[in-house]
């Protein structure tokens, strides 16, 4: 059965980077691509963007523009998504899913980053 | 980027009674190459990530209960609970997946039991 399953919650200081780990199981990682999405606490869901496991090739929401790197290791069908210059307003449930046509049906449980002094 | 909005907030639904869900999209999802809208609908609870119900607009996921339907076209579209049960108490989110740069969800509406 297809899997994600995400690192687990992060305390990071303001102006630190954070890296969550979202490795998956039970289908061919480069065939599909993993978004991020982020949700604050109380919130609605913020997507980040995309990667394509097989190119590499990523795309952004211009909010994360020049703060987020979406990355991948195909030996560990493992991706990954790095967020710099933390503030406390980046505190929030990090999830990756897997797209099919741009549609989510497996998600990661959720990642929890608190950017906190 | 294409902005998404829902209505209502929040509403609350008398047991087996209809709840209906709307989401409007800033500019048309659907794609005149192969006639598909691009609109995703998703079930969240507490402390868990949000679950696929609906796809192409009116697609349902397979296992979702058939009391959800999706419906709608272009710019405007409907998430309909034909009959609430206490389980379907819930935030809805509507996303479009039409710009293949940039995907966006709606702000949400939560459902409760009246």
């Amino acid at each position: 059965q297809v899997q994600l399953v995400q690192s687990g919650a992060e305390v990071k200081k303001p102006g630190a980077s954070v890296k969550v780990s979202c490795k998956t199981s039970g289908y061919t990682f480069t065939n599909y691509d993993i978004n991020w999405v982020r949700q604050a606490t109380g919130q609605g869901l913020e997507w980040m963007g995309w990667m394509n496991p097989n190119t590499g090739n990523t795309g952004y929401a211009q909010k994360f523009q020049g703060r987020v790197t979406m990355t991948r290791d195909t030996s560990k069908s493992t991706a990954y998504m790095e967020l710099s210059s933390l503030r406390s307003e980046d505190t929030a449930v990090y999830f990756c899913a897997r797209s099919n046509y741009g549609e989510y049906k497996y998600w990661g449980q959720g990642t929890l980053v608190a950017v906190s002094s | 980027d294409i902005v998404m909005t829902q209505s209502p907030d929040s509403l609350a639904v008398s047991l087996g009674e209809r709840a209906t869900i709307n989401c409007r999209s800033s500019q048309s999802l659907l794609d005149s190459s192969d006639n598909k809208n691009y609109l995703a609908w998703y079930q969240q609870k507490p402390g868990q990530p949000p679950k696929l119900l609906i796809y192409w607009a009116s697609i349902r996921e397979s296992g979702v209960p058939d009391r959800f339907s999706g419906s709608g076209s272009g710019t405007d579209f409907t998430l309909t609970i034909s009959s609430l049960q206490a389980e379907d108490v819930a935030v809805y989110y509507c996303q479009q997946y039409y710009s293949t740069l940039v995907f966006t969800f709606g702000p949400g509406t939560k459902v409760d039991i009246k």
